[in-house]
């Protein structure tokens, strides 16, 4: 019942590289698309989102490219540090369109940024 | 401070047993939800709440069960249907509707010996 799927499931970078992962959707309900960073122990907190109307969403080292007619969003960690190794969680949210108001996420991308 | 609360934050139990677990949250939020996370499985929806006395099921809410009878709290109870309940719990909350943001707590673990 995967609606979100979600690749790589590791990933190692070396600092000061780029770390991308990427997500995959099928149902067109969606309209919000959030990622989630999260630390061991810890809740997810929110790194950065999107709406569908935008192709593109940068803030700071981070960034969201959206590709709708291909159901796929990615994250793009550029300049990546010791610091965000994370596992990281796309999701997408159900909202108005259907009226669920639900989110789904990925499997989630165990991040190691090497030193 | 605004935030989700969960408790307890460790919990062991046998089989058997019913066990549940407490969220509470001072953010002032419509929405509640609860997810199950294992690993390589990601966050998997249990129940969600858009309102007070009114909750949805999730994709796994078989061996679950929820109450929304205050908007500040949402407990679950893990009951001994559940067939492998050993799991990290992750209560949310967020405005409601089609606002975004979906904040988390610091999340449960659940040990079933």
């Amino acid at each position: 019942q995967q609606q979100v799927k979600q690749s790589p499931q590791s990933l190692i970078v070396q600092k000061g590289g780029i770390s991308i992962i990427n997500c995959a959707y099928e149902n067109t309900a969606f309209d919000y698309f959030p990622w989630y960073q999260q630390f061991p122990g810890k809740g997810p907190a929110l790194l950065i989102a999107i709406r569908p109307d935008v192709s593109e969403k940068k803030e700071g080292r981070f960034t969201i490219s959206f590709n709708k007619s291909a159901k796929q969003f990615s994250l793009h960690i550029m300049d990546s540090q010791p610091g965000d190794s994370a596992t990281y969680f796309c999701a997408a949210f159900e909202g108005v369109t259907s009226g669920t108001y639900k989110y789904i996420f990925g499997t989630g991308t165990r991040l190691k940024v090497l030193a | 401070d605004g935030g989700i609360t969960q408790s307890p934050k460790y919990l062991f139990r046998k089989e058997g047993q019913n066990v549940t677990l407490s969220c509470e949250q001072n953010l002032n939020h419509d929405a509640m939800y609860w997810y199950r996370q294992d690993p390589g499985q990601g966050l998997r929806l249990i129940y969600y709440s858009q309102i007070v006395n009114d909750f949805q099921k999730g994709d796994i809410a078989e061996g679950y069960s929820v109450s929304r009878e205050k908007k500040e709290s949402f407990p679950l109870t893990v009951t001994s249907a559940q067939k492998n309940p050993t799991a990290f719990y992750l209560c949310a909350s967020n405005r409601g509707g089609n606002t975004g943001e979906l904040f988390f707590g610091e999340g449960s673990r659940l040990t079933v010996l």
